[in-house]
């Protein structure tokens, strides 16, 4: 049982290059979502999903896209990446029902030079 | 202790004290509280989770109590040992509109223990 699998664990782009950050869960959990933790910051909700086809904006959606087209993946992309966009982030997946605890997978780093 | 909106605080404490970290949040509305554990280099991990209907739940060697009066939530671990080194966020699920809820964090605090 792997949990959160996030990849890749580093990155490296050039500002207006394009990438996909990838998570998978092998859980079975409904509600994914993917977060950016900056310094001093906390973690902050870049979109979510409470199911296979749906799909909703978080706190800090601009810039970056997501599909859910299976329960087991939740992809993160960056269309045309930003020097704010140096981050580390994380993607977290739990059951279906509100008062169920978040797992999250160990991060991908990203760098925008 | 930590708040939405506040610098990262810092607890620095001798290995095999006791360690209470503190946490304030916002929205009286919230029903589901959740502490979580982040090392270096790693995502968070969950700790321990209470509800609103509880003020006192109690995990191995951690607990957490709830004060919804003055909203405050607070993570106390016993006999800190230099594995407890890492940052602590706590977690409020709150209602974002129809069946859906949200997780809000708050900045952490970094506990140091001390051998």
């Amino acid at each position: 049982n792997a949990g959160v699998t996030q990849t890749p664990k580093f990155q490296v782009l050039k500002t207006g290059q394009s990438m996909t950050l990838q998570c998978a869960q092998d859980m079975n959990h409904e509600y994914m979502s993917w977060y950016r933790q900056d310094p001093g910051m906390g973690l902050r909700l870049i979109h979510y999903s409470v199911g296979a086809g749906i799909t909703d904006q978080g706190e800090v959606p601009n810039g970056y896209n997501v599909s859910r087209s299976t329960t087991e993946d939740f992809p993160l992309r960056l269309l045309s990446a930003a020097p704010s966009q140096t981050s580390v982030y994380f993607c977290a997946s739990r059951p279906t029902g509100s008062n169920q605890p978040q797992h999250f997978g160990d991060g991908t780093r990203l760098s925008i030079l | 202790g930590e708040s939405v909106g506040l610098h990262l605080p810092t607890l620095s404490v001798q290995e095999g004290d006791n360690s209470i970290i503190n946490c304030a949040y916002s929205n009286s509305a919230s029903d589901y509280f959740i502490w979580y554990k982040q090392e270096s280099g790693k995502g968070p991990q969950f700790i321990i989770d209470i509800r609103s209907n509880m003020d006192k739940r109690q995990g191995q060697r951690v607990t957490v109590l709830l004060n919804k009066t003055v909203k405050h939530l607070s993570l106390q671990i016993a006999a800190t040992q230099p594995g407890d080194s890492a940052v602590y966020f706590c977690a409020e699920n709150r209602k974002s509109g129809g069946s859906n809820y949200k997780l809000t964090f708050g900045k952490g605090t970094l506990l140091t223990v001390n051998p």
